[in-house]
């Protein structure tokens, strides 16, 4: 399958950890990379193969793999990391997201 | 500093075409794989397609619901990226972003919007 299920939303409270899931059938063989977006701005990348960090990104986001599921992790989540979060990853020639998850910080 | 900006976009109605461009600089855009993604109006990302370097064959590959009606295709002598856009439809409706991406990196631009309706 060239499908990723996020949830549609998650909830935190600032300063708790927030985990966001993606599940796809590809991830057992390919990398994947979160993104960022928050309303009215193109995405950012925060994570990519699997759990690797691009500079300037905070060392609270973090990112991990298991079998056909990945999962990002904020810890210690704070206002400003509300936003969309999408999975992303590639599926032969053709590359796929997950439908995006709302994180909602309150 | 890497800067890719989008232009073309418009309203359009059913049917028509549209070209859309993206100027690149700040990296060497000849090396570069480049690709597009859109987004419909409150909805998710959804991969266009993308282009290989010509060192790598310059080969495109396209999402389903355009292969047969979008192309991409590059001018690496003036750094630009391109995106054909024929037998429009409604659902093609979105913001159109031109990215930059290889393994640890992954830059945007700040989108176009096209809008397709009569």
């Amino acid at each position: 399958s060239c499908e990723l299920t996020q949830p549609s939303s998650v909830s935190v409270s600032p300063g708790q950890t927030a985990r966001i899931t993606c599940s796809g059938d590809v991830l057992a063989k390919k990398y994947a990379r979160w993104f960022q977006q928050k309303p009215g701005q193109a995405p950012v990348l925060v994570i990519c193969k699997d759990s690797e960090r691009p500079s300037g990104i905070p060392e609270r986001f973090s990112g991990s793999s298991s079998g056909t599921t990945v999962t990002l992790t904020i810890s210690g989540a704070q206002f400003e990391d509300e936003a969309d979060y999408y999975c992303y990853s590639a599926a032969d020639n053709n590359r796929v997201f997950g439908g995006g998850t709302k994180l909602t910080v309150l | 500093e890497v800067q890719l900006v989008e232009s073309g976009g418009g309203l359009v109605k059913p049917g028509g075409s549209l070209r859309l461009s993206c100027a690149a600089s700040g990296f060497t855009f000849s090396h570069a794989w480049m690709s597009w993604v859109r987004q419909a109006p409150g909805k998710g990302l959804e991969w266009v397609g993308r282009v290989k370097s010509k060192s790598d064959g310059e080969t495109t590959d396209y999402a389903a619901p355009v292969k047969g009606r979008f192309t991409i295709s590059r001018d690496d002598s003036k750094n630009t990226l391109s995106l054909q856009m024929n037998s429009l439809k409604t659902e093609d409706t979105a913001v159109y972003y031109c990215r930059n991406s290889g393994e640890t990196f992954d830059f945007w631009g700040q989108g176009t919007m096209v809008t397709v309706s009569s």
